[in-house]
This record gives structure tokens, sequence and C-alpha cells, in this order.
């Protein structure tokens, strides 16, 4: 069976400083491995997906994530927070064709 | 507006009674899921189809829930006999379907409060 995992609840980061957010995952096969996010009374929206090729994927706003297959984690990156960067964040996973499965997600709070 | 949505935003009803719930996703979409949300977790899979087929449904969904699509346009999902316990967000996404095209659009959901 499929899974994802985020291990922070809560990441917190000062404006303008790099931000990691944390996902990990279990999936047979290879995997297609997304980030959505999340604002306050809004639906979830896309922010980038890895399917294959170059291991670091570039996405909206600026964000970015590193497939890691030995690690099987695909963390979400940013080199410099900003404040309306806060929301949450969920990383979901699926075998190809498949259905999306989410993590439990990761609430961003960047402060001034 | 050519994105997914869904209809109501909001909805009150009392324990035992029943609600249905309706989405209308992006027209050329050949997938259609329903997802739910509770406060602090990630959306959880419930249904999806394909064109008016229904694909797959979790084993954790209640016979109370059910799902249709039958034009292959727009679904509904129906809650009979309402417990507090369906609170929720029900979200729903749609998708161009098939290998390489797994990204998912969402709604911006419907609020169920069972009082």
């Amino acid at each position: 069976a499929q899974s994802v995992a985020q291990p922070e609840d809560q990441v917190n980061v000062a404006e303008g400083n790099p931000l990691t957010v944390k996902c990990t995952y279990s999936v047979s096969g290879n995997p297609y491995l997304f980030w959505y996010v999340q604002y306050p009374n809004r639906g979830l929206q896309f922010l980038l997906k890895y399917i294959t090729g170059d291991n670091l994927v570039k996405g909206s706003y600026g964000f970015e994530a590193e497939f890691n297959k030995s690690q099987t984690s695909f963390h979400l990156k940013k080199p410099s927070a900003l404040v309306s960067d806060s929301a949450l964040y969920f990383c979901a996973v699926t075998p190809p064709g498949g259905k999306l499965i989410f993590g439990q997600g990761t609430e961003l709070s960047v402060k001034p | 507006d050519t994105g997914v949505s869904q209809d109501p935003r909001h909805k009150i009803t009392k324990r035992g009674q029943n609600v249905t719930f309706r989405c209308d996703p992006i027209s050329e979409h050949n997938r259609l899921y329903w997802y739910r949300q509770t406060l602090g977790q990630g959306p959880e899979f419930l249904t999806y189809f394909q064109n008016e087929a229904q694909l797959e449904k979790s084993r954790l969904l209640s016979d109370r829930f059910s799902a249709e699509r039958p034009k292959g346009s727009f679904s509904t999902l129906e809650i009979q006999r309402t417990e507090q316990g369906d609170s929720a967000m029900y979200l729903c996404a749609s998708s161009l379907g098939g290998i390489g095209n797994e990204k998912l659009f969402f709604g911006s959901g419907t609020q169920l409060s069972v009082l």
C-alpha cells in the first residue's frame, strides 16, 4: 500500500531564510510525487511534481523539491521564505496512472 | 470560470438527515475524485470515476456514502443518515487521467457540519 509521511506538523521560519518541508513516501514501483499548497479558505493548489528525470524539480512561487530515491524522500524547499508563503503544505504520492494519496500536512509559518 | 466547482459551499444538517453535494469538473477531464478532509489532516481518498464508471471506492467508506457520475460530466456525493463524524470538508478534484496526467485540480470544497 502506498503512504506518505510528513514528520513535522509545523515549520517556523524567519522571512528571508531558507525553508524545508519534509516528506517521505512508500509506494511500489516508481512513484510520482506531488506538492500542493492550501491557503486559508482556498482550495488545494498544485505546486510541483516529480515523474522522472532530474531529481531537483522546480515549481510555482519559487519552490523546488528534491527527489531522493535511496531515502524515499521528496522534501520541499525554497531559498528565501516570504511571509506570504505561510500556508498548509501537502505532499502526495501515486503510482503511475493511480490516485493521489496525501500526507497529513505541514503548516508553514513565516514570520517577518 | 473553467475550474472545478462545488455546490453548496457550506451545508449544516441535523444528525440522521440525508445530504447531497454536487461537483462540476473541468469539462475535458475524464477523471473525477472525491476526497474528505478534516481539520489538521490531509485529504482522504473516497472514490473516483473514469468517465461515468466508478473505478474505486475506499474500503473505509461507509455504505451510507454513495457517488454517481451518470453522464460522465458532473458528479454527486450523497450521505444518508448523517452522523456527527461525517462533519468535514468534502473536496472534489478532476484530472485528464492516465499515466502522466495524475495532476489533480481541486474545487473549493463543501464544508459539512452535522449537528
